[in-house]
């Protein structure tokens, strides 16, 4: 069984809109949570963490985690063509020892139409 | 630049060969993670070393898969007798952690884009 899981997508949407990526994910003792971007055929690249419940803005990105719910989203505001790419949710159940290596979703791709 | 590199950015080798990439890491990260990607998926964890201990070995490793960082530096990752199966992109993440601990974030170098044919 999948331990992260991302709607498959792919999820297009206007320029200007807000883009909303979700995960969930299975493991209750997971402490921090990672979105990646990933543009096709280079490495994911590190866009926002979060470990505290409740909202983290950073410009135009906020994440959102709810740990009872086990649930984590990614909010991209004002959307940009630029924003196009595969977003990865990753999970990590903490940092000592063998349970600090992230386990990552599928990803999912997001489509700005300009 | 002082990010994650990686050599070499693409191989291409036939089934039955052994193939060895490179990682160096961000300057004074003293953690550094092998994962290993497929078309379609998200990044598979296979290996991690903290200086140069390897703690946590994936099953996905098989015999045929080593991986060194023998001055808690840069790390090796070896496959042995490559099979088509072993086609990917092989990345490697660095981070730095403290003792009295912390909130630890990843950081990738561009991969090795590996094919077997």
């Amino acid at each position: 069984q999948k331990e992260v899981e991302q709607n498959s997508g792919p999820l297009s949407v206007p320029e200007g809109a807000i883009a909303s990526l979700n995960c969930t994910y299975s493991d209750r003792g997971s402490q921090s949570f990672f979105w990646y971007r990933q543009y096709s055929g280079k490495s994911p690249e590190l866009i926002m963490f979060i470990y505290s419940n409740g909202d983290k803005e950073d410009g135009r990105f906020t994440a959102q985690l709810n740990k009872a719910s086990q649930y984590v989203s990614l909010l991209i505001r004002d959307s940009q063509p630029s924003d196009s790419a595969t977003y990865l949710c990753a999970v990590m159940v903490s940092d000592t020892g063998a349970n600090s290596k992230l386990t990552f979703g599928k990803g999912i791709t997001l489509s700005v139409r300009p | 630049d002082t990010g994650v590199s990686q050599d070499p950015r693409h191989k291409i080798t036939k089934r039955g060969q052994n193939v060895t990439f490179r990682c160096d890491p961000i300057s004074e990260h003293n953690r550094l993670y092998w994962y290993r990607q497929t078309l379609g998926q998200g990044p598979e964890f296979l290996t991690y070393f903290q200086n140069e201990a390897q703690l946590e070995k994936s099953r996905l490793l098989s015999d045929r898969f080593s991986a060194e960082r023998p001055k808690g530096s840069f790390s090796t990752l070896e496959i042995q007798r490559t099979e088509q199966g072993d086609s990917a992109m092989y990345l490697c993440a660095s981070s730095l952690v403290f003792p009295s601990g912390g909130l630890e974030t990843q950081y990738f170098g561009p991969g090795t884009r590996l094919l077997v044919l």
